[in-house]
């Protein structure tokens, strides 16, 4: 079965770190971009980070930098984020998603063709 | 604030046609492909467009989309009440090196 499952999400202080894993299954995995998307309570999607499929450059938001750090490990199929110094404004279902380069050949051809169920992260004190 | 603009909300009668709109520039949409994503309430999104006006198999022909200059369109026909959802658009924004989504879109079907 083509899937993402993601996990590590739970309720967590401001200041402290957590990490997020997405297992990859049915599909092979070393060949995509993997990217994090994360969604408020009530509120849209907002892309987080992105890295490639051999983990030679990776992509993220201005709010996260220096702050969460992206990683895979194509040996066990998982995509990972590093998450430090959390915020409450880092309270957010996050989503693992399978980036699609298209016919572009780069960025401006990406598109995510398989979403995971996602992982609640809740900063509060 | 996103980059890409669309309307909070649109609705339409189940058989009728609604369309979303999403407005950007030319850092995104006017040089990017568009791809749209349907998030039905309580679940992960699904694509619904790539590449500006490409459905995925599985995507019924209902579903189009378009791009006129800075914007994009998704269109949706013959509409079910089972297309009760948000709907967001998403690009490659250049000035960032980093994706962006529009602010969503929820469809209510009266």
């Amino acid at each position: 079965q083509v899937q993402l499952v993601e996990s590590g999400g739970g309720v967590v202080q401001p200041g402290t770190s957590r990490r997020l894993s997405c297992e990859a299954s049915g599909f092979t995995f070393s060949n995509y971009d993997i990217h994090w998307v994360r969604q408020a309570p009530g509120k849209g999607l907002e892309w987080v980070a992105v890295i490639c499929y051999d983990g030679t450059y990776e992509y993220n938001v201005e709010s996260v930098r220096g702050r969460f750090t992206i990683s895979r490990d194509n040996s066990k199929n998982t995509l990972y984020l590093q998450m430090n110094s959390l915020r409450v404004d880092d309270t957010a279902v996050y989503y693992c998603a399978r980036g699609v380069t298209g016919s572009s050949g780069g960025p401006g051809g990406w598109y995510f063709d398989l979403w995971g169920h996602g992982t609640l992260v809740t900063v509060s004190s | 604030q996103s980059v890409l603009t669309q309307p909070p909300s649109v609705s339409a009668a189940p058989g009728q046609k609604v369309t979303i709109s999403c407005s950007g520039s030319s850092s995104n949409i006017g040089n990017n492909y568009v791809s749209w994503y349907q998030q039905l309430p309580g679940t992960a999104p699904k694509l619904l467009i790539y590449e500006t006006n490409k459905r995925p198999s599985g995507i019924p022909d209902r579903f189009s989309a378009s791009r006129s200059g800075t914007s994009a369109t998704l269109g949706i026909t013959g509409l079910q009440t089972g297309d009760e959802a948000d709907y967001y658009c998403g690009t490659w924004e250049s000035s960032l090196s980093g994706w962006v989504f529009g602010g969503g879109t929820r469809l209510t079907v009266l």
